[in-house]
C-alpha cells in the first residue's frame, strides 16, 4: 500500500524552529509533486507549500512565505519542511500530501500527520 | 478571501440525498475546473473523493458526485449511509499570489 509517514513534530517555543520529514514508500516519489498541508486544532485545512518533482517549481502560501522552506531528496524518497520563526498560530497537524496532477491540486495520498505545538 | 465558503453543517436521514456547496471566486472555483472534494473522519487524514469537479478516484462509491456552476461547486451524496458521517472539504486551484491552492471551511455531515 502506498504510504507517507511524517515525523519531526513536537513542542516548540514561539520564535523557534522545527524540521519536519516525510518518508514515502510504494509509489513513484521522484515523479510526484509534493505538498505540506496543515490543520489547526478544530479548524479546516490550509495548503502551505508545494514542490515539483525536480525541485524546480516551489510555491508557498503567504502565511509561511519567508519562514518555511520546503525541500526533497528523491534518492531518499523524502520530503522536508524547515519551519523557522514559529508562531502560536502555526500550531496544528502537518500533513505530507501527494498531488497526483500538477496544477489541478488532486491530493490523492495523505500521511497520518505530525503534530506541531507552538507555545511558551 | 482566506477560504472557500461551505455550510458549517448538513444533515440527512439514511437513504436521502444531501448537497454541500463550495463558493469561491473567479480566481479559483469559477476560473478553473480544478475543484476537488475530501472526506475526513475524526482523527483520520482526509481522503480524496472527487477531483476535477466531477471525477471519482478508483474505489470511490458512485453515491458521491460533483458539479460546478459559476463560482460555486457542489458535492452530492446520494443514498446517505451511516459511514458517510464525516467532515467534507472542497479545494480549488487558485491564481492569486497568496496561495496556490485554497480549501473550503469544511462541512460536517450528520446522518440522522
Amino acid at each position: 500500500e502506498v504510504q507517507l509517514v511524517e515525523s519531526g513534530g513536537g513542542l516548540v517555543k514561539p520564535g523557534g524552529s522545527l524540521r519536519l520529514s516525510c518518508a514515502a514508500s510504494r509509489f513513484s516519489f521522484s515523479h510526484s509533486d509534493m505538498n505540506w498541508v496543515r490543520q489547526a486544532p478544530g479548524k479546516g485545512l490550509e495548503w502551505l507549500s508545494s514542490i515539483g518533482s525536480g525541485s524546480r517549481h516551489i510555491y508557498y502560501a503567504d502565511s509561511v512565505k519567508g519562514r518555511f522552506i520546503i525541500s526533497r531528496d528523491n534518492a531518499k524518497n523524502s520530503l522536508y519542511l524547515q519551519m523557522n520563526s514559529l508562531r502560536v498560530e502555526d500550531t496544528g497537524v502537518y500533513y505530507c500530501v501527494r498531488n497526483v496532477a500538477p496544477v489541478a491540486g488532486n491530493f490523492d495520498i495523505w500521511g497520518l500527520g505530525t503534530v506541531v505545538t507552538v507555545s511558551s | 478571501q482566506s477560504a472557500l465558503t461551505q455550510p458549517a453543517s448538513v444533515s440527512g436521514s439514511p437513504g436521502q440525498s444531501i448537497t454541500i456547496s463550495c463558493t469561491g471566486t473567479g480566481s479559483d472555483v469559477g476560473g478553473y475546473n480544478y475543484v476537488s472534494w475530501y472526506q475526513q473522519h475524526p482523527g483520520k487524514a482526509p481522503k480524496l473523493i472527487i477531483f476535477d469537479v466531477f471525477n471519482r478516484p478508483s474505489g470511490i462509491s458512485h453515491r458521491f458526485s460533483g458539479s460546478k456552476s459559476g463560482n460555486t461547486a457542489s458535492l452530492t451524496v446520494s443514498g446517505l449511509q451511516a459511514e458517510d458521517e464525516a467532515v467534507y472539504f472542497c479545494s480549488s486551484y487558485s491564481s492569486t499570489t497568496a496561495r496556490l491552492y485554497v480549501f473550503g471551511t469544511g462541512t460536517t455531515v450528520t446522518v440522522l
